[in-house]
């Protein structure tokens, strides 16, 4: 069983629409988690960090940890067609980050 | 403000050569992180560096090695190289801390092609 479990998509929806992207792990020493978009061919960019469970909210983006199912979320609202991209959750308990697979999102126009 | 940058950019070798790779973190950064991610998959961590001594590994073998310097710049080296070594190398800082690896950004990637 992979640490960190991630829908790979590819995901679908038209623009203006509201995006839901989740990642399972299944490691408990995680404490904080992270949201990185990665454009095709590019480093990973880093969106949101989160410590612990609750959610956190920046601009568009709202990131939600539930550390009691091990269950991690990232919304999009008013999602545009730039955000189409490679969305990566990961967590780290450590000086270890474990990444899932990446769920590619394509925001149609 | 620098962000982090690494070279080359992309790179091609044969089998059995050996390779180095470059990073200079983000200005004001001091602990660098390697991963490497192969086409659809995450980021792998391979090694972190502070103080110019590998703090952690992942599950890589020996034939992965790196160094950082004074300047806090890092270099990964691959030996003896395989085909499945194809993929693009990430290099990450972050600030120190005690146990705990905080807020991590990349640089762009060095593409490498294992012919």
């Amino acid at each position: 069983q992979k640490e960190v479990e991630q829908d790979p998509g590819p995901l679908s929806v038209p623009e203006g629409a509201i995006v839901s992207l989740n990642c399972t792990y299944s490691n408990s020493a995680f404490q904080y988690f992270m949201w990185y978009r990665q454009y095709s061919r590019k480093g990973p960019e880093l969106l949101m960090y989160t410590y612990s469970s609750g959610n956190k909210e920046d601009g568009r983006f709202t990131a939600q940890v539930d550390k009691s199912s091990k269950y991690i979320s990232l919304f999009i609202r008013d999602s545009q067609p730039s955000d189409s991209a490679t969305y990566l959750c990961a967590g780290t308990g450590g000086f270890k980050t474990i990444f899932g697979a990446g769920t590619r999102l394509f925001v149609k126009a | 403000d620098a962000g982090v940058t690494q070279s080359p950019t992309h790179l091609i070798k044969t089998r059995g050569q050996q390779v180095t790779l470059r990073c200079s973190p983000k200005s004001g950064h001091d602990t660098v992180s390697w991963y490497q991610q192969a086409l659809g998959q995450g980021p792998q961590f391979i090694f972190q560096y502070y103080e110019e001594e590998e703090r952690q590994r992942g599950n890589f073998p020996d034939r992965f090695s790196g160094h950082q310097f004074p300047n806090y710049s890092s270099e990964l080296n691959v030996n003896a190289l395989l085909l499945g070594d194809s993929a693009l190398y990430l290099c990450a800082s972050s600030l120190v801390r005690d146990r705990y690896t905080d807020t991590q950004y990349f640089g762009p990637g060095t593409r490498l092609t294992v012919l």
